[in-house]
This record gives structure tokens, C-alpha cells and sequence, in this order.
């Protein structure tokens, strides 16, 4: 069964610092990933996605993530964090004609202004 | 706002009880999807809806939960004979295979 593990459950980082949260999945078959977020009070909304082509995809609000077959990983970064950054994140993986999306247990995020 | 609407956003249930919830998706959408989370972890597949279809269920989902999705426009999902370990944060979300949309939920409480 496909599982997806991100690393850390909180994170905590002071405005400008870079930011990486990791995801690792297991499944060996071709698969399309995603990076969720969700602010606080508001609903789950897409920060980006990786189908095919160029690995390192680029997403909304400075984010970006590289998808690296051989590590299984799509790692999300973004160079310098705003307080608005507060959020969970959720990495998510469906296999290449699935129908489900498989998400990881999140990472809280907070920002220090 | 024409994003995923949920009603109702909370509800709090005596153990025992039936509760029914809805999802009105975005209209263009074929697909919809519910998904259930519980606290300290990501949202985890219940079912799957192609028009009004169900094609997928999880194993998440036993006897007493059901979801229809009549003339493939709205949803709902039924949970008869509530449990205190029903309670948790059901999500509807709709789109395609490249992108699914949330609402923002329906928070049950099994008292």
C-alpha cells in the first residue's frame, strides 16, 4: 500500500529563515505528488504539483519543490518565510491512474515575526 | 463563493445516533471525494464518486457509513449508529486527476 512520510510534525522558524519539509513515499509504480497547505480556519488549498517533466516544479507564494525518483522524496522548500507562512503542510501522492490522493500526517509551521 | 461547500460545519451527536452530512461540489467537477481526518494526521480516503457513480471505497469505510451522490450533483455521507471513534474532521473535496478542491469540512463530535 502507498504511505507517505513527512519528517517533521512542527516546525518552528524565525521570518526569512529558508525552509525545507521533507516527504518520502513508498510506492514504485509512477506516481503524481502534491504539497497541500492549509492556514489556520481556512480549508486545504494546493501549493503545487509534480506530474512529469522538469522535477523541480514551482508553486504558489515562493514555494517550490524537487521531486527526486531515486529518493522517493519530494522535499518542499522555499528560500525566506513570511509569518503568513503559518500553516500545515500536507504532502499527498496518488499513483499515476489513481483515483485517491494519500497524504502524509503534516507539518505545522510557525513563523516568528 | 462557488468553491466546496459542507453543511454542516460542526455537529455534535450522542453516541447511538444517525448523522448525515452534505457536499455540494464545484459544478463543473465529475469527481468528488471524502476524506476523513483525525487530529495529528492527514486526511485519509473514504470514498470516490465519477458522476454518481461510486467506483472506490476504503476498507476505512464500515457498514454503518454510507454516501450517495444522486444525479451526480451533491453528496451525502450517512453514519448510522455513531461511535465515539467516529469522531473526527470529514472532508469533501471535488476536480479532476491533476487537482482536487476542498471545502472546509464538517467537524463531528460523538459524545
Amino acid at each position: 500500500a502507498q504511505s507517505v512520510s513527512q519528517h517533521n510534525h512542527h516546525v518552528i522558524l524565525s521570518e526569512a529563515a529558508s525552509l525545507e519539509l521533507g516527504c518520502n513515499y513508498s510506492y514504485g509504480g509512477t506516481v503524481n505528488l502534491f504539497w497541500y497547505v492549509q492556514y489556520p480556519g481556512q480549508h486545504l488549498q494546493l501549493l503545487l504539483k509534480y506530474f512529469s517533466g522538469d522535477p523541480l516544479v514551482k508553486g504558489i507564494k515562493g514555494f517550490e519543490a524537487e521531486f527526486i525518483k531515486s529518493k522517493f522524496s519530494f522535499n518542499l522548500r522555499k528560500p525566506s518565510v513570511q509569518w503568513s507562512d503559518t500553516a500545515e503542510y500536507f504532502c499527498a501522492v496518488n499513483h499515476e491512474y489513481g483515483n485517491k490522493l494519500v497524504f502524509g500526517a503534516g507539518t505545522i509551521l510557525r513563523v516568528k515575526s | 463563493d462557488t468553491g466546496v461547500s459542507q453543511d454542516p460545519r460542526h455537529k455534535i451527536t450522542k453516541r447511538g445516533q444517525n448523522v448525515t452530512f452534505r457536499c455540494d461540489p464545484i459544478s463543473e467537477h465529475n469527481r468528488l471525494y471524502w476524506y476523513r481526518q483525525t487530529l495529528g494526521q492527514g486526511p485519509e480516503f473514504l470514498t470516490y464518486f465519477q458522476n454518481e457513480a461510486q467506483l472506490e471505497k476504503s476498507r476505512l469505510l464500515s457498514d454503518r457509513f454510507s454516501a450517495e451522490r444522486p444525479k451526480g450533483s451533491f453528496s451525502t455521507l450517512e453514519i448510522q449508529r455513531t461511535e465515539q471513534g467516529d469522531s473526527a474532521m470529514y472532508l469533501c473535496a471535488s476536480g479532476d486527476r491533476s487537482e482536487a478542491f476542498f471545502g472546509q469540512g464538517t467537524r463531528l463530535t460523538v459524545v
